[in-house]
C-alpha cells in the first residue's frame, strides 16, 4: 500500500484557517485521498475524500496537487471541537476499501 | 439514524480468558470491518466482511482471533486465551459498499484491557 508523510503535531488559533499537508509520493493513479479524523475517546470520522480534483465539503476542502504527490486538509476557520488526530490514507481504487492508518497529525486549536 | 454501536464499551478480563466483542453496523450496510487500535497508534486493519463471509482477514494477527457476522449484520470479533499484549481499542466500521471511495462509518470501539 502507498504511503503517506504527516508532521506529528500542528497548533492553530480558534477561528483561523489550518492548512494539514500530506506527502505521498508514491501514489498511483488509481488511488483515492481519504481524510479521517478522530477526536479524543471516539472512533475516527470521515472528513473528505478526492482523486485528482480539488473537493469542497461542509467540514472541510481538499487540495490534491498538480502531479498528486501531495494534498493538503483545508479548515477554513479551526474551532476548538476541531483539535483531533487528523489522517491521510491512500485507498487503491480496486481494493475492497480497508483503511491503512498511519499516526496522523495532531492538531491543538488553542481559544 | 443510529450509527455503528459497539458492545461492551469497556471489557476487562484475566490472561488466558476467553471474550466476545459485538458490533452492531449501521442498516443497510454490506461492508463490514474491525480495527485494532494501540496507545498512540492508528487504528490497524484486522478483517473484512462484505455480507455474511469474511472477505479479507488477512489482518488477523493469529489463529487467536476469529470474526463472524452469520446473518449479514451483527459481528462478533472472538478472542481466545487473551494475552496482555491484546489490550487495545477494537473498532468497528461500516460503510454502504465495498469499494474504496466509500465513507466507512466508525464506532465508539470496545477498550479491551487484558490483566
Amino acid at each position: 500500500d502507498a504511503k503517506t508523510t504527516q508532521p506529528n503535531s500542528m497548533e492553530s488559533n480558534e477561528e483561523e484557517p489550518v492548512h494539514l499537508p500530506c506527502n505521498h509520493s508514491t501514489i498511483s493513479g488509481t488511488d483515492y485521498i481519504h481524510w479521517y479524523r478522530q477526536l479524543p475517546s471516539q472512533g475516527p470520522e470521515y472528513v473528505i475524500h478526492g482523486l485528482t480534483s480539488n473537493v469542497n465539503n461542509r467540514m472541510a476542502s481538499l487540495a490534491i496537487a498538480e502531479d498528486r504527490k501531495s494534498s493538503t486538509l483545508i479548515l477554513h476557520r479551526a474551532t476548538l471541537r476541531d483539535a483531533a488526530v487528523y489522517y491521510c490514507i491512500l485507498n487503491y481504487g480496486g481494493s475492497q476499501g480497508n483503511l491503512i492508518f498511519g499516526k496522523g497529525t495532531k492538531l491543538s486549536v488553542k481559544p | 439514524g443510529a450509527g455503528v454501536s459497539q458492545t461492551p464499551s469497556n471489557k476487562v478480563t484475566e490472561k488466558g480468558k476467553y471474550v466476545e466483542l459485538r458490533c452492531d453496523p449501521i442498516s443497510g450496510h454490506t461492508a463490514l470491518y474491525w480495527y485494532r487500535q494501540s496507545l498512540g497508534q492508528g487504528p490497524e486493519f484486522l478483517i473484512y466482511f462484505q455480507g455474511t463471509g469474511a472477505a479479507d482477514d488477512s489482518g488477523l494477527p493469529n489463529d487467536r482471533f476469529f470474526a463472524v457476522r452469520p446473518e449479514g449484520s451483527v459481528s462478533t470479533l472472538k478472542i481466545q486465551r487473551t494475552e496482555r499484549g491484546d489490550s487495545a481499542v477494537y473498532l468497528c466500521a461500516s460503510s454502504f459498499g465495498r469499494t474504496s471511495y466509500n465513507e466507512q462509518f466508525f464506532g465508539p470501539g470496545t477498550r479491551l484491557t487484558v490483566l
